[in-house]
């Protein structure tokens, strides 16, 4: 079974501090991991994929497998990240690829 | 342009009307899927699809059927809801594995 944990469901930073919102996953298999974002009244989107090994909006986050650990991480925080954001996991092979979400971790940046 | 379209945006109705939430998608995908999304929970999955006339139960499918005749819709329907089944409700489709494309949700108040 695929599980994902996202521990902290708030996490309130100051404009212009380090963010780093964690996530951890659990699977027997080879795993895809992905990072999706839901702004104030919007849908939900893809923000990154571990694949890609890719920045966006400042973003980044590595595959740990040894601590099956997928943190993303911003250096610098801003008020317009402040979001919902849910960590999600899917099998890279096999078939399905029906993604399991975290319970999300809403981050508030505070000017 | 692709997307995810989902109606209505806003719905309120009365305990055991039945209602129906549409969902429709223009990228050929073949997979296709329902949330909910409530305070404290996170994303969790009512119904997926796999293609036309495959679908399987998420995580909660307790109160809701869908049906799946075209590749392109996806309705979810509640037969008779109640007050617990208020909520913020999406549809995804997916294009590579993980990789879900989202509509815009929709809010439905349950009296």
């Amino acid at each position: 079974a695929q599980r994902v944990t996202q521990p902290e469901k708030l996490l309130s930073v100051f404009k212009g501090a380090p963010v780093e919102l964690k996530c951890n996953y659990s699977y027997s298999g080879s795993p895809e991991l992905f990072w999706y974002v839901q702004y104030s009244r919007q849908r939900l989107q893809l923000l990154l994929r571990h694949i890609s090994r890719e920045s966006i909006k400042g973003f980044t986050a590595d595959l740990n497998k040894g601590e099956t650990s997928f943190h993303l991480k911003k250096p610098f925080a801003q008020e317009e990240d402040s979001a919902m954001y849910y960590c999600a996991l899917s099998p890279a092979s096999g078939g399905s690829y029906i993604p399991t979400f975290g319970r999300g971790t809403s981050l508030i940046v505070h000017p | 342009e692709a997307q995810v379209t989902q109606n209505p945006r806003y719905l309120i109705t009365v305990t055991g009307k039945k209602l129906t939430v549409t969902c429709s998608q223009n990228m050929n995908h073949e997979y296709m899927s329902w949330y909910r999304q409530d305070p404290g929970l996170g994303l969790r999955q009512i119904y997926y699809s796999m293609n036309v006339e495959v679908t399987d139960k998420g995580d909660v499918p307790e109160g809701y059927k869908v049906s799946r005749k075209e590749k392109r819709n996806f309705p979810l329907i509640l037969e008779s809801p109640s007050p617990n089944q208020t909520s913020l409700y999406f549809c995804a489709s997916q294009g590579g594995p993980g990789e879900l494309f989202f509509g815009e949700g929709s809010r439905l108040t349950v009296l």
